[in-house]
């Protein structure tokens, strides 16, 4: 009965390196939703995907960030050439019904750059 | 716009006191969700409860209940007779039908203290 995996949990890098962050959603959901928490702050959505498809990217910062959710294998974000302001925790969820009425979030990946 | 207010920043409070969280959230759609979540110190995201905006209907679950009024665009949580694995920040969340399609808009959450 495994719930929304994240990994890593805890990811360090240096400035200008890449930051790699997985998720694998619930066994039978398709929509997967990607959010970030900034330190003493609440959860802001980055971006929705169905398999293979970016549906919604409006939370997104427009440089340095992407994501994908391939036909086969774990949703995963990605930042290049990290900074500082990049530290946060990122979380996942995923959603069998794509509707808004339900979320499942994972244990998340904080993220710290050094 | 959506947004979710949560006013309080920090609670303490001693073990077995009640404690009320409270949740104020603008949406101009009729149709919508509100939730709640506790994060624990651990870090995740564990969740407590969805309203959905046609049910006004309070909710109890164990020491747990949700009052969800939609004159005053309230949605709030009391933990009755608090414990320390009560200690967690807690977050209420939003979202709108159709506006904002998937999107949850969350608070900026309340951290609650219980002493021993």
């Amino acid at each position: 009965n495994a719930g929304v995996m994240q990994n890593p949990r805890h990811l360090v890098r240096r400035r200008g390196q890449e930051a790699r962050l997985r998720c694998s959603p619930m066994k039978g959901h398709s929509h997967v939703y990607w959010y970030r928490q900034l330190p003493e702050e609440g959860l802001k959505f980055m971006v929705y995907l169905q398999k293979e498809n970016i549906i919604d990217e409006s939370g997104m910062p427009k440089e340095r960030f992407s994501a994908e959710f391939p036909k086969e294998g774990p949703s995963i974000l990605r930042i290049q050439q990290v900074v500082r302001g990049d530290s946060a925790a990122y979380f996942c969820a995923s959603s069998l019904l794509g509707d808004g009425t339900e979320a499942f979030f994972g244990q998340g990946t904080r993220l710290t750059v050094v | 716009a959506q947004k979710v207010t949560q006013a309080q920043t920090e609670i303490s409070v001693v073990e077995k006191e009640d404690v009320t969280l409270d949740c104020v959230y603008e949406t101009r759609d009729t149709t919508y969700y509100l939730f709640w979540y506790k994060q624990p110190p651990s870090g995740e995201l564990v969740f407590l409860i969805r309203r959905n905006s046609f049910d006004e209907q309070n909710e109890i679950s164990g020491r747990y209940s949700w009052n969800f009024q939609k004159s005053t665009s309230s949605f709030n949580f009391t933990i009755t007779a608090s414990q320390v694995v009560d200690s967690a920040v807690y977050f209420c969340a939003l979202s709108a039908w159709p506006s904002t399609g998937n999107q949850f808009y969350f608070g900026t959450g309340t951290s609650l203290t219980v002493i021993p």
